[in-house]
């Protein structure tokens, strides 16, 4: 199974940019069947799902998000990122970077790996 | 779009057993759900897919105590001689076109 490491800055100020880098090792971002997938969660509260990109670059966004998000892959890097605009508060939140397997029509998507996650505080 | 519908908490003696349910809304009551385990202050950890046919993949060292079912529109996990280490919160995940949806998310207390 993959591991995959998010970094960025722990803190970001209101109407600034929000950008996380995940790192996967141990196997290749190109891999065929594979999605990757951004996903947060606010202090207390249920998991969202934030959005996913393939190697090809195809992405999809969570639509209460999608004017806001940008998802991009580095295949040479083994990475792909994340972009949030013009955060405020309500952005804070633990963020995840995740694997979802999308090899199979019988099983449809699903996340099978997940990063250790990293707390994103959005204040003045 | 999915929606996924789980009980906000569930409980249960130590050494006992426990079954919890995610409910798929009737559109998409074919569809595999995938179940996750978080445990307190620790990211989650993918336990295993189920689909419509009770057939189920579990993650890489997932205890025999752990596993899943279906019926209807309605998915199962069931855990077994429960461990103190098995509360937790425990969210199903499942897909549309072009979208990921997870549930609410159950509370597991381990008496």
């Amino acid at each position: 199974q993959v591991q995959l490491q998010e970094s960025g800055p722990g803190l970001v100020r209101p109407s600034q940019t929000l950008s996380l880098t995940c790192t996967v090792s141990g196997g290749s971002i190109s891999s065929g069947g594979s999605a990757w997938s951004w996903i947060r969660q606010p202090a207390g509260k249920r998991l969202e799902w934030i959005g996913r990109i393939y190697a090809s670059g195809s992405t999809n966004y969570n639509p209460s998000l999608k004017s806001r998000v940008t998802i991009s892959i580095d295949t040479s890097k083994n990475q792909f990122s994340l972009n949030l605009d013009s955060v405020t508060a309500a952005d804070t939140a633990v963020y995840y970077c995740a694997r979802g397997d999308d090899s199979s029509l019988y099983w449809g998507y699903y996340i099978d790996s997940w990063g250790q996650g990293t707390l994103i505080t959005v204040s003045s | 779009q999915p929606v996924l519908t789980q009980s906000p908490s569930a409980s249960a003696s130590l050494g006992a057993s426990v079954k919890l349910t995610c409910t798929l809304n009737s559109e998409y009551r074919y569809y595999a759900i995938a179940w996750h385990q978080q445990q307190p202050e620790k990211a989650p950890r993918y336990l295993m897919k189920v689909n419509r046919d009770g057939s189920q993949v579990k993650g890489d060292g997932v205890p025999d105590r752990f596993s899943g079912s279906s019926s209807g529109a309605e998915r199962y996990l069931t855990i077994s001689s429960l461990q103190s280490d098995d509360e937790a919160d425990y969210y199903c995940q499942t897909w549309g076109t072009g979208t990921v949806v997870f549930g609410g998310g159950t509370v597991l207390t381990v008496l």
